[in-house]
C-alpha cells in the first residue's frame, strides 16, 4: 500500500518554515526522503530507521515514529532551492528493506 | 564518477513495436533498480537486482515487460509490444550494498508510445 503523504501542494515565501508527512498502513523497516525538481531524477536526501530517530541535513531534518509507521520532513528558513517535488519511500519491514513503495509526492513552491 | 548511465533518454514508438531501454550502475554498486513514474501511478518499483540476479519482479505489469542484467555494469529493461499505456518515464537506480545505502537514479528514459 502507498504511504500517504500530506499535504499534495504547499506554497512558501523564501525563509518561511514546511513540515511534509508521510504515513503508512504496513510497519516499516525504513523510511526515505527524495527531492525531484521537474524534468530531473529524483535525488535522495535521507533515510531513517530507528523509531524517534531524527536527522538533519543542512536546514532539511526528518524524524521517524516507528510505532505510529509515520515519518515527517522539516524544512526550515526555506530558500528558492528548496522548490521540487519531496516524495517519501517506505520500506516494509516483511520486504528487509529493499522494496521502496513511494508516496504520490507533495509539491513545494518556494517564492521570493 | 559518472553516475548512473540510462540510454536513449527519449524514446517515440509505435504501438506494438520492442523497446529496449539500457542502463549502467555506478561502479561498485551491487544493487539494481527499474522505476516507472507517470503523473497516474506515480514512482513505481518494477524490479531490482542485486549480484546481478533478480530479487523481485512483483512490481513488473506483466509479461510484455522484461528485464535482465548480464553483468554487473549493463542492464536492460524490455517491452514487447509496446502500448500506449506504457508511456512514462524509465528511471534505472543503483546502489552500492545494503538496503540503507543512497538509491542514486540515473536521468531517466522518457517513452512516448503513439
Amino acid at each position: 500500500q502507498q504511504p500517504v503523504q500530506s499535504p499534495q501542494a504547499v506554497i512558501l515565501r523564501e525563509g518561511e518554515d514546511a513540515v511534509i508527512n508521510c504515513s503508512s498502513s504496513k510497519a516499516l523497516y525504513s523510511v526515505h526522503w527524495y527531492r525531484q525538481k521537474h524534468g530531473e531524477a529524483p535525488i535522495f536526501l535521507m533515510i531513517l530507521l530507528k523509531g524517534g530517530e531524527q536527522k538533519g541535513h543542512d536546514k532539511i531534518s526528518a524524524s521517524f515514529n516507528e510505532k505510529k509507521q509515520q515519518s515527517s520532513l522539516y524544512l526550515t528558513a526555506s530558500q528558492l532551492s528548496y522548490s521540487g517535488t519531496y516524495f517519501c519511500g517506505t520500506d516494509p519491514q516483511s520486504t528487509g528493506g529493499f522494496k521502496t513503495i513511494f508516496g504520490a509526492g507533495t509539491r513545494l513552491f518556494v517564492k521570493a | 564518477d559518472a553516475g548512473v548511465i540510462q540510454s536513449p533518454r527519449h524514446e517515440v514508438t509505435e504501438m506494438g513495436q520492442e523497446v529496449t531501454l539500457r542502463c549502467k550502475p555506478i561502479s561498485g554498486h551491487n544493487s539494481l533498480f527499474w522505476y516507472r513514474q507517470t503523473m497516474m501511478r506515480g514512482l513505481e518499483l518494477l524490479i531490482y537486482f542485486n549480484n546481478n540476479v533478480p530479487i523481485d519482479d512483483s512490481g513488473m505489469p506483466e509479461d510484455r515487460f522484461s528485464a535482465k542484467m548480464p553483468n554487473a555494469s549493463f542492464s536492460t529493461l524490455k517491452i514487447q509490444p509496446s502500448e500506449p499505456r506504457d508511456s512514462a518515464v524509465y528511471f534505472c537506480a543503483s546502489l552500492v550494498g545494503h538496503s540503507t545505502d543512497t538509491q542514486y537514479f540515473g536521468p531517466g528514459t522518457r517513452l512516448t508510445v503513439l
